[in-house]
């Protein structure tokens, strides 16, 4: 039931800004979105999140679309360690607790 | 220590019997959450649970119990384990409101034979 439509993978250059995109064509009015990414071999970790207005935090900025169909997460400056696995997430305004998952966006980056 | 803590992180068992997986949190968050996540793919919602005592089914709850009859602990049950719930499987427990941060403990590998 995942509602979110993202790349398999992307690559960039070690330094060099990204911008992961997601597209969420169905969103209600209250859903969330969230980003979360997942390391290889760990649990995925909270990333950002916004509901309208773009939103930034030390680790990456959001850009949200007016209409809210689309998101893209931005990390400003690459590292190896950004190398993982985004999940772009619609929080459920009517099923809080559902709380899905797609398949994500492989980021490789290169030094 | 604050955090949420799976356990056992590995775990090799036989087909048809019974495991149980751990998940403790300290955050005292009301909601909980249960995952598989199958060799390179992305993650299934298996049981969610709002509260003490509420449990509800996800995406993949087939051949899984769980229960929660304290806020802290969220134990997930395989009761006759097959082949095909070789997997690592993710607890992950959160706030009350929509806007709040999911954690993830960090997995317990499960390889049924």
């Amino acid at each position: 039931d995942a509602k979110t439509t993202q790349p398999n993978s992307m690559e960039s250059n070690e330094e060099e800004p990204v911008h992961l995109p997601c597209n969420h064509s169905t969103i209600s009015g209250t859903d969330y979105i969230h980003w979360y990414r997942q390391l290889p071999s760990q649990g995925p970790e909270y990333v950002i999140h916004g509901l309208t207005s773009n939103v930034n935090n030390r680790m990456a900025s959001l850009a949200i679309a007016e209409d809210r169909k689309s998101s893209t997460l931005i990390l400003h400056r690459a590292t190896l360690r950004d190398a993982a696995v985004y999940y772009c997430i619609l929080r459920d305004s009517y099923n809080f607790n559902k709380f899905y998952f797609g398949s994500g966006t492989k980021l490789n980056v290169k030094p | 220590d604050a955090g949420i803590t799976q356990s056992p992180r590995y775990k090799i068992t036989e087909t048809g019997r019974q495991v149980t997986l751990m998940c403790h949190q300290t955050w005292s968050h009301s909601y909980m959450f249960w995952y598989r996540q199958d060799l390179g793919h992305g993650l299934r919602l298996i049981y969610y649970s709002a509260a003490a005592d509420i449990t509800d089914k996800g995406e993949v709850p087939d051949g899984y119990v769980v229960s929660r009859s304290k806020t802290e602990n969220f134990p997930l049950t395989l009761e006759s384990a097959t082949r095909s719930q070789t997997s690592v499987y993710f607890c992950a427990s959160s706030g009350v409101l929509m806007n709040t941060e999911a954690f993830f403990g960090q997995g317990t590998r499960l390889t049924v034979v």
